[in-house]
């Protein structure tokens, strides 16, 4: 099993639409989680991070934690073209200092 | 502020050849990070630094090796390279502490290819 999965997708949605991105983890001693998203040629750029004592909302975006089934997932309000790019979830192994553990990334498509 | 800053962007090396990755973290950031990404997947975490010690090494050959300095930026060493190092290159800054599970936040990269 790999420790942070993701679907790599594509995930396509219309504008206007909620896009919904999953991550799960396997240490179960994780405190954190962070959201990443990476244009193509582009690093990735952080955009939500949550611990491990509830779900955070900043703007369009939802991250929400579901700790007894060790799943993260990722909400985009009213997608915009512009949110067009792969979702990259990492998780920090209990631990082992600030080792990020990266899924594969969700390559998201909103059309216009 | 200026975020973290990596040189240089772009590099083409040979097979054989040998190369250093530079890494400046946001101003008051203790904690470097580098990560290996290759197209389609998501980076691989190669060290870690914090206060000029290593934290942490991912599943990477000796040929990989990193240093920080007092001023907390950091260098990526690569010996002997081969194709399969052909990749871009990340570097992260975060605050540190004890258990570092406060955010990372990366640099442009240096896209590294071998020819």
């Amino acid at each position: 099993q790999k420790e942070v999965e993701q679907n790599s997708g594509p995930l396509s949605v219309p504008e206007g639409a909620i896009a919904s991105l999953n991550c799960t983890y396997s240490d179960r001693g994780s405190q954190s989680f962070f959201w990443y998203r990476q244009y193509s040629g582009k690093s990735p750029e952080l955009i939500m991070f949550i611990y491990s004592n509830g779900d955070k909302e900043d703007g369009r975006f939802t991250a929400q934690l579901n700790k007894a089934s060790q799943y993260v997932s990722l909400l985009i309000r009213d997608s915009q073209p512009s949110d067009s790019a792969t979702y990259l979830c990492a998780v920090p192994l209990y631990n082992q200092g600030g080792k990020l553990i990266f899924g594969q990334g969700t390559e998201l498509s909103v059309k216009p | 502020d200026a975020g973290v800053t990596q040189s240089p962007t772009h590099l083409i090396k040979t097979r054989g050849q040998q190369v250093t990755l530079r890494c400046s973290p946001i101003s008051g950031h203790k904690s470097v990070s580098w990560y290996q990404q290759v197209l389609g997947q998501g980076p691989q975490f190669i060290f870690q630094y914090y206060e000029k010690e290593e934290r942490g090494r991912g599943n990477f050959p000796d040929r990989f090796s990193a240093r920080q300095f007092p001023n907390y930026s950091s260098e990526l060493n690569v010996n002997a390279l081969l194709l399969g190092d052909s990749a871009l290159y990340l570097c992260a800054s975060s605050w540190g502490g004890k258990q570092n599970y406060q955010p990372q936040h990366f640099g442009d990269g240096t896209r590294l290819s071998i020819l």
